[in-house]
Order: C-alpha cells, then structure tokens, then sequence
C-alpha cells in the first residue's frame, strides 16, 4: 500500500525558506507513470496547486508561487521535497504531499499533510 | 490561472440527492477532460472520489458520479448518507502541465 509522509519544521520565520520532505513508501518515485506534486490548504480555506515533479527532474509550478517555488526529488532516499522561500504569514496552511497519476490525470494518494506556521 | 467556481454550500437529507457544480474557462475545463473530485473530511487529507470527469477510482461508492457540460462539471451524490458529509474540491487541468481547484463546496446531510 502506497504512503506518502510530510515531514518538516512546523514554524517559520517571516522572509525565511520553507522545507519539506515527502517519503514515499510502497512505491518507487522513479516510477514512469506517475508524477509527484505538493497541494497546500490555508487553515479554514480551499486547495492550492503548488507544483509537480516528474522523475526525469521536469518541474511544473503554479504561476503565481512560481518564482518563490522549487520542488526536487531524491530517488537514493525515494523521496521528493519541497522549498518556498520568502514566506509571508500568508504562506501558512497545511501542506500536502500527493502522487499525481498520468493515466488518471489526478491525485490518487495523498500524505496526512503537515501544518507550516509562518511567524516571527 | 482563476481558481474554479463552486457553491460554497449545498445539502440533502438522507437518500436524496445533491449536486455540485464546477465552472471554470474554455482553457481548462471547457478544453479537457481532466476534471476530478476530492472529498476531505474535517482533519483529513482529500480523497480522490471521481477522475476524467465521471470514472471511479476501486472502492469509491456507484452513488457518486461526474458529468461535464461546456465549461461546467458537476458531481452527484445520490442516496445520501451521512458519511458523504464533508468538503467537495472539483480540479482540472489547465494546459501546459498546471492543475487548478475549484473553490470548494460543504455539503451537509440534513
């Protein structure tokens, strides 16, 4: 059975870098069907597409975090992660890692996700 | 890209019926057959329910089902029970690689 497990710190400075790891495990991230991808949901609020990786390296990122935004994948440790620097208060939420399945063009497994509070 | 428009809420009471609609552009949902919904539950992660606008993923219930019309998908949940009470995001994709939520719906079993 496919889990995927966020792990990072919990508090963030304002200006500083978010990072997160995803471990997947029951699956190998090289895998040629799927992508990897980050989703973050402020507390009280809707989803929000943050990025996808492939395993060749290919990123795609939602426009608008775009240039704050780097999504990498360690396949030695199976796992892939995520930055976002230049975090404001607006940039809390819980963040979700998940497997994007090409053949269903959705997220099919998602991790418990990790809640990510930015204050000084 | 706008994020998709959904009711912010919607209800049924048990056995009913309920649908949920999803209105985006002629770039993502009017443009492809991508759309997909989640359920989330208070606390939980989102659980993928419908995919390519109207499949089933194993062990999602038949009484969920998708439709897509012009720019607008819809999701349905019939028979209502009260385990089907949570949060509905609808997703598309929107070209080049990019994937959107719509606004999210709270459906409530009366």
């Amino acid at each position: 059975q496919l889990q995927l497990q966020e792990s990072g710190p919990g508090l963030v400075k304002p200006s500083e870098t978010l990072s997160l790891a995803c471990s997947v495990s029951g699956d190998s991230i090289s895998s040629n069907l799927y992508y990897w991808g980050w989703v973050r949901q402020p507390p009280g609020k809707g989803l929000e597409w943050i990025g996808t990786i492939y395993n060749s390296g290919s990123t795609y990122y939602n426009p608008p975090l775009k240039s704050r935004v780097t999504i990498y994948v360690d396949t030695s440790k199976n796992q892939f992660s995520l930055r976002l620097s230049s975090v404001t208060a607006a940039d809390t939420a819980i963040y979700y890692c998940a497997r994007l399945s090409m053949r269903k063009s959705a997220l099919d497994y998602w991790g418990q996700g990790t809640l990510v509070t930015v204050s000084s | 890209q706008s994020a998709l428009t959904q009711p912010p809420s919607a209800s049924g009471s048990p056995g009913q019926s309920v649908t949920i609609s999803c209105t985006g552009t002629s770039s993502d949902v009017g443009d492809y057959n991508y759309v997909s919904w989640y359920q989330q539950h208070p606390g939980k992660a989102p659980k993928l329910v419908i995919y390519e606008v109207s499949k089933r993923p194993s062990g999602v219930p038949d009484r969920f089902s998708g439709s897509k019309s012009g720019n607008t998908a819809s999701l349905t949940v019939s028979g209502l029970q009260a385990e089907d009470e949570a949060d509905y995001y609808c997703s598309s994709y929107a070209g080049r690689n990019n994937y959107v939520f719509g606004t999210g719906t709270k459906v409530t079993v009366l």
